[in-house]
């Protein structure tokens, strides 16, 4: 079975300053695919970032930058500089092998990110 | 501009009744889903289409109903066999499955049965 564990339930940062937002995944599958997405107060998901699980290495894009270790079977996400229009739940996912019919989407349950101004 | 449309953005249904959420999207995919957010619980699945005239149950079928007979449209019934229904639900579509490549989400449908 597959899980994911956001164990940061809400979050609150001065503007500017850094924070970062945990995710560990549980998967027996070789072959698996984490995700980030962003739901900002107007309901919608929006995808952040795509990362399978040979390709290890760190990202950055812009502000937002990612830390995927499998070794802690870790995918972190970090805003540096926060803004407040951060402020949004976000989610990490996980998806499996399509190749054993793993391929649908297993969310965490989310962390609330508050950007104080 | 094209996306992903729900429809209504708040749905309030008696206990007892039936009742229908529409997701339409013309962003030709093939690949739709719904999901059902519950405070804390982040998003469960229900049902999944890959396909027009084929879907998939999800994790909490229980009480839902899916049809897929246009490549658009992806319509939702929340059955009187759904025991607690009051939610927010979200369609989303992605070219095909969710593994290989982003899904797009829709704004959602809040049902509250009263």
């Amino acid at each position: 079975a597959q899980k994911v564990t956001q164990a940061q339930t809400e979050i609150s940062v001065v503007e500017k300053e850094d924070v970062t937002l945990d995710c560990v995944y549980e998967t027996r599958d070789t072959t698996y695919y984490l995700f980030w997405y962003k739901q900002p107060p107007s309901g919608e998901l929006v995808f952040l970032i795509r990362r399978n699980s040979f390709d290890e290495q760190n990202e950055i894009s812009g502000r937002y930058s990612w830390n995927f270790q499998k070794s802690t079977s870790s995918f972190n996400f970090t805003i540096t500089a926060s803004q407040v229009v951060d402020s949004a739940v976000y989610f990490c996912a996980l998806s499996g092998d399509s190749n054993f019919g793993n391929e649908k989407l297993t969310f965490g349950t989310g962390t609330r990110l508050t950007i104080i101004p | 501009d094209g996306g992903i449309t729900q429809s209504p953005k708040y749905l309030f249904r008696k206990e007892g009744q039936n009742v229908t959420l529409s997701c339409e999207q013309n962003l030709n995919h093939d690949a739709m889903y719904w999901y059902r957010q519950d405070p804390g619980q982040g998003l469960r699945l229900i049902y999944y289409s890959h396909i027009v005239n084929d879907f998939q149950k999800g994790d909490i079928a229980e009480g839902y109903s899916v049809s897929r007979e246009k490549k658009e449209s992806f319509p939702l019934t929340v059955t009187s066999a759904q025991k607690n229904p009051t939610a927010f639900y979200l369609c989303a579509s992605s070219i095909q499955g969710m593994t290989n490549t982003e899904a797009f989400f829709g704004q959602g449908t809040r049902l509250t049965v009263v």
